[in-house]
């Protein structure tokens, strides 16, 4: 498994400004994810963090709106930029452990004003 | 791409009565099935999962069948205990990309 670890656990912003998520692994990982679960919901794929090249966006996700670094193997931030309520939201990363398996951090919960 | 379909979406049984999730996925490349579970406030905690290779897991009182020709698998919990409430979320992955497609979640309620 892996211990994963997410700073901070909650927010409350103002809308049009930005916020970084932070997630820290206990281990170096190669793959790190980044989730989105809105409330009562499940979770959605924002993109896949890779060390060393650009994030990959999955369908609906702009790196504009979410910038995302990963400077190494076991770091990575997630920016949820120009905010606003519709990004109300709980923020999860996930590490891959093994062929597949994903574990996740606590979360980020995140409410735009 | 990868459609997974969970139900029911809450369950609610007494304590000590077993509890079944069922989810289909549309994708026949598919070949990893994990179970996750959210507690109020947590993120998600891994808790069971299966390959295509194998038609039925079990740890403790925590079971996962898989019908690949069907495409569906299903997430046993007997002697269910108020600590199992929570919300159970399947999951599916062909191992290209990495990438996992979530069911829409389970909420389940052990009434004690």
């Amino acid at each position: 498994s892996a211990v994963i670890s997410q700073k901070p656990s909650r927010d409350i912003c103002q809308r049009g400004t930005s916020l970084t998520i932070q997630c820290q692994v206990d281990s170096q990982v190669t793959m790190m994810f980044w989730y989105r679960q809105q409330p009562g919901q499940s979770l959605t794929l924002i993109a896949t963090a890779n060390q060393g090249s650009e994030a990959t966006y999955e369908s609906g996700f702009v790196i504009d709106k979410f910038p995302i670094s990963r400077p190494n193997l076991t770091f990575s931030t997630l920016t949820v930029s120009n905010m606003s309520p519709e990004d109300s939201s709980i923020y999860l990363c996930s590490v891959e452990k093994g062929t597949d398996t994903q574990y996740f951090g606590p979360g980020t919960r995140l409410t735009v004003l | 791409g990868e459609n997974v379909e969970q139900h029911p979406s809450t369950l609610s049984v007494q304590e000590g009565d077993s509890a079944v999730i069922k989810c289909t996925y549309s994708d026949s490349a598919s070949n990893y099935f994990p179970w996750y579970k959210q507690e109020l406030g947590k993120g998600p905690q891994l808790i069971i999962d299966i390959r295509s290779n194998v038609g039925e897991k079990k740890d403790q009182r925590i079971a996962v069948t898989l019908n690949k020709t069907a495409k569906h698998f299903s997430l046993h919990i007997t002697e269910t205990q108020p600590e199992d409430s929570a919300v159970y979320f399947c999951a599916a992955s062909n191992n290209a990309g990495n990438m996992l497609t979530f069911g829409g979640g389970t909420r389940l309620m052990v009434k004690p």
